[in-house]
């Protein structure tokens, strides 16, 4: 039972372009979710988080939207610059279950390539 | 400071052995969380330990096991290796403040291959 989806395993897009990346959680009780960005033959690296509490979160190029009521999250990427091709890796995280610890559930990844 | 360490980058290992991957956490960062990648599963969790107690763990078998010593680094074992355990196994580390909210470092992953 997957409870966090990337329904999308790869993307291409221009440079300078938005990206869209979309995720869906089946989990009610996630209420914390982040974005890595994981290139080959390195770990996940963070890029970004939301709190349930919000439904945007923005860092530079990057942003995340969060829709609770559909168990939705997205990342935009604007513009995409060729660095941006990677893995990307959505994850969410029941953060107020203190039992909970630090147990990531992650998404599939979705492969993004930025085309020059 | 420096990133969070694994060792060995690789590994090659037959059916049936066993493997010891070792992970160096941030320093001052006490939670070291370990995950499985594989291409067909994703990224999952394998268990997390804080203080040397194990607080949390996934849905692997018992042949997956891990400690943490005193100085925070830790261990994760895998007996009896079958084809399937051929994954990056990677590291995570973190500073507990509570809530959960905290963001996990990862470290660059042991990559094991079962023969």
């Amino acid at each position: 039972d997957q409870q966090v989806k990337q329904n999308s395993p790869s993307l291409s897009v221009q440079e300078g372009r938005i990206s869209i990346l979309n995720c869906d959680y089946t989990n009610s009780m996630f209420d914390y979710f982040l974005w890595y960005k994981k290139y080959p033959a390195e770990g996940p690296t963070f890029l970004i988080s939301i709190s349930s509490i919000k439904d945007k979160n923005e860092d530079g190029r990057f942003t995340v939207f969060l829709n609770k009521s559909a168990k939705h999250l997205s990342l935009h990427i604007v513009p995409s610059q060729p660095g941006d091709s990677a893995v990307y890796f959505c994850a969410a995280t029941p953060s107020l279950i203190k039992a909970a610890g630090n147990k990531l559930t992650f998404g599939g990844g979705t492969r993004v390539l930025v085309k020059p | 400071k420096a990133g969070v360490t694994q060792t060995p980058r690789y590994l090659i290992k037959t059916r049936g052995q066993q493997v010891t991957l070792s992970c160096s956490p941030i320093s001052g960062h006490r939670s070291v969380s370990w995950y499985q990648q594989t291409p067909g599963q994703g990224l999952q969790f394998l268990f997390e330990y804080f203080s040397e107690t194990q607080r949390n763990k996934g849905n692997f078998p018992g042949r997956f096991s891990g400690r943490q010593f005193s100085n925070s680094r830790s261990e994760m074992n895998v007996s009896t290796l079958e084809l399937g355990d051929s994954a990056l196994y990677l590291c995570a580390s973190r500073t507990p403040r509570g809530g959960g909210q905290e963001t996990q470092y990862f470290g660059p992953g042991t990559r094991l291959l079962v023969l």
